[in-house]
């Protein structure tokens, strides 16, 4: 099931904003991570968040963990239009074996140049 | 290292024959999983490997679904008697396991459409 959501589905802004984009999850986790995919394309990993974390930066990109409210955000600043792409986010939850992930639905974020 | 491959990208098949998929992780990941993504929908688990042995299976994967990892190395993904509501894109990503915090590296995907 998919556990993720991911709020907003769509986000349209210009460059040189900052897109925000949230995940709430219901389990317990051992960790979240955020992907990014271009249209008909693979996921590439942006970025891992431990439960035991609550902030952590890398390049433009920001992510927050409340684990008390079960939610994560990413921050994107300063957006350039290579940015536009779909973000999922995904979590690795402590009730299931191997790591494996289970992800949310997606914000679509176009960049407008 | 040139990161996870699969092949085909592209699959089209008629309703009723038999594909197969092929992913190559990252040489010296022991772990390697299929996912499936629907359009507009974020990818779900299908299985995954620990070196040569399947771990886990989601219910997802009907009895029409197989998958290998021969030698630890490779993975192929089988659909038998396709069906059109097996038209989907197939990810395979693969990690290696040290502790909390593995990152899966996700290949290109093949998508395939069953007409």
């Amino acid at each position: 099931s998919q556990q993720g959501e991911e709020d907003p589905q769509a986000l349209s802004i210009q460059e040189g904003e900052n897109a925000t984009m949230n995940c709430s999850y219901k389990t317990s986790i051992n960790n979240l991570q955020w992907y990014r995919q271009n249209s008909g394309r693979g996921l590439v990993h942006l970025i891992l968040i431990r439960s035991n974390e609550r902030e952590k930066h890398s390049g433009r990109l920001r992510v927050t963990l409340d684990t008390s409210k079960k939610s994560s955000s990413l921050l994107i600043t300063a957006s350039r239009a290579a940015d536009t792409a779909s973000y999922f986010c995904a979590t690795d939850d402590r009730e299931t074996s191997g790591s494996r992930l289970t992800f949310g639905e997606g914000t679509q974020l176009t960049v407008n140049p | 290292d040139t990161g996870v491959s699969q092949d085909p990208r592209h699959k089209i098949t008629k309703r009723g024959q038999n594909v197969t998929f092929r992913c190559d992780p990252i040489s010296e990941h022991n772990r390697l999983y299929w996912y499936r993504q629907t359009l507009g929908q974020g990818p779900e688990f299908l299985t995954y490997f620990q070196n040569e042995a399947q771990l886990e299976k989601s219910r997802l994967l009907s009895d029409r679904f197989s998958a290998e990892r021969p030698k630890g190395s490779f993975s192929t993904l089988e659909i038998q008697r396709t069906e059109q509501g097996d038209s989907a894109m197939y990810l395979c990503a693969s990690s290696l396991l040290r502790g909390a915090g593995e990152t899966q590296y996700f290949g290109p995907g093949t998508r395939l459409l069953v007409l």
